[in-house]
């Protein structure tokens, strides 16, 4: 199975700053690699899929990137609403396994 | 609007059975691939079980392999999941999910969960 390893585990940080969360894929996963968000008590939403394409109704400040292994999710000029937890998740082969998750806290 | 909506949820003892439901409405049910993804207290996500559109392609976590079987109902617009000889480690919040068309790995619609605790 492809191991997804997601950094950090938790994050703070300020309203208007710009974060970067990280996934390491155990092998190529040819950018077939999605993003979530989870609010406390919420179901997930998706974010981005094929690493970089970004989901219908997400904002802009959002983006993915990356290819091979590494990939990662920027947000830029945080807003109150994307303080949350956020997962990646492989594409490539089942079992479509997900990252540990990072929480992104208020500071 | 799209919406699913689990039922069936609820205590079980250990090595008992339960079946979860999933009411999909919104969308023409019968062209989508539906999941099962779980998420334990305070953990992450994990993905359980696939089905696609017509139940030709069916796949489970190596977890639950052998003991859950997953299934839908198109005429009924409805996802099942049965789930037996329950074990502790299966308590869960357990969320329907839809396959984005074209972009199978994908699930861009959930629902709101059904709580499912194993234990004596």
């Amino acid at each position: 199975d492809i191991q997804m390893t997601q950094s950090p585990a938790s994050l703070s940080a300020s309203l208007g700053e710009t974060v970067t969360i990280e996934c390491l894929a155990s092998e190529d996963i040819y950018d077939i690699l999605a993003w979530y968000q989870q609010k406390p008590g919420k179901s997930p939403q998706l974010l981005i899929y094929d690493a970089s394409s970004l989901h219908t109704g997400v904002p802009s400040r959002f983006s993915g990137s990356g290819s091979g292994t590494q990939y990662s999710l920027k947000i830029n000029s945080l807003q109150p609403e994307d303080f949350a937890s956020y997962y990646c998740q492989n594409g490539l082969s089942a079992p479509n396994t997900f990252g540990a998750g990072t929480k992104l806290e208020l500071k | 609007e799209v919406q699913l909506v689990e039922s069936g949820g609820g205590l079980v003892q250990p090595g008992r059975s339960l079946k979860l439901s999933c009411l999909a409405s919104g969308f023409t049910f019968s062209n989508y691939g539906m999941n099962w993804i779980r998420q334990a207290p305070g953990k992450g996500l994990e993905w359980v079980a696939s089905i696609s559109s017509s139940s030709s392609y069916i796949y489970y976590a190596d977890t639950v392999k052998g003991r859950f079987t997953i299934s839908r109902d198109n005429a009924k617009n409805t996802l099942y999941l049965q789930m037996t000889s329950l074990r502790s480690e299966d308590t869960a919040l357990y969320y329907c999910a839809r396959q984005k068309r074209r972009v199978p790995y994908v699930m861009d619609a959930w629902g709101q969960g059904a709580s499912v605790t194993v234990s004596s």
